[in-house]
């Protein structure tokens, strides 16, 4: 059974700084990754889809890596601001859609 | 605008009480998933649905029906809510298996 693991649970860094944000899962027979974020009383909104021949993607100032055989990904966010202040979340695809959530790393950027 | 929609947005009932979340999409996909989500526990596939009238289960698919009848609707329904199913909801689709994924903007439901 795949399980995800996001590290660390919560960030709090002044706007600015760079950071990186884990995503580790057991299984690694994966379709493709996909990065979220979720702000409070709202839905998720896509940020990235990495797929498992990818080893990156990026979006702006996003960037994800992929290593499918070690069962990681990771979320690079450059120069962050107030607004990057959201939940982050990430799902492997593990087949006909279904996406294995972790539970979040809560990031709040303070200006 | 391409969008997951959900309807209600919130929703507060009692046990018993028979009720459907409705789902639209606008975009033409053909596979739509439902998901609930728990402190501690992340969101977890209820029930997906690869196409027109074809459906199924997830993860977590006690207490939960669903209908895919049309393309762009996937209601949830729950015949008889218990406490237990007090959850946030959240809607998606995707043109396909390994496409990117769209999400509602969630329903919170709580079963009292």
């Amino acid at each position: 059974k795949q399980e995800v693991t996001q590290i660390p649970a919560a960030l709090s860094v002044p706007e600015g700084e760079n950071l990186v944000l884990n995503c580790s899962f057991t299984d690694s027979a994966i379709y493709n990754l996909q990065w979220f974020r979720q702000d409070p009383g709202k839905g998720l909104t896509s940020l990235l889809l990495i797929q498992s021949s990818q080893r990156e993607q990026t979006s702006g100032r996003l960037n994800a890596s992929l290593d499918k055989s070690s069962g990681r990904s990771t979320l690079y966010i450059a120069a962050s601001q107030p607004g990057d202040s959201a939940t982050y979340l990430c799902a492997p695809n593990t087949g006909f859609q279904k996406l294995v959530f972790g539970t979040g790393t809560r990031l709040l950027v303070s200006p | 605008e391409a969008q997951v929609t959900q309807n209600p947005r919130y929703l507060i009932t009692v046990t018993g009480k028979k009720l459907t979340v409705t789902c639209s999409q606008n975009m033409n996909h053909e596979y739509m998933s439902w998901y609930r989500q728990d402190p501690g526990l992340g969101l977890r596939q209820i029930y997906y649905s690869m196409n027109v009238e074809v459906t199924d289960k997830g993860d977590v698919p006690e207490g939960y029906k669903v209908s895919r009848k049309e393309k762009r609707n996937f209601p949830l329904i729950l015949e008889s809510p218990s406490p237990n199913q007090t959850s946030l909801y959240f809607c998606a689709s995707s043109l396909g298996p390994y496409t990117e994924a769209f999400f509602g903007q969630g329903t919170r439901l709580t079963v009292v």
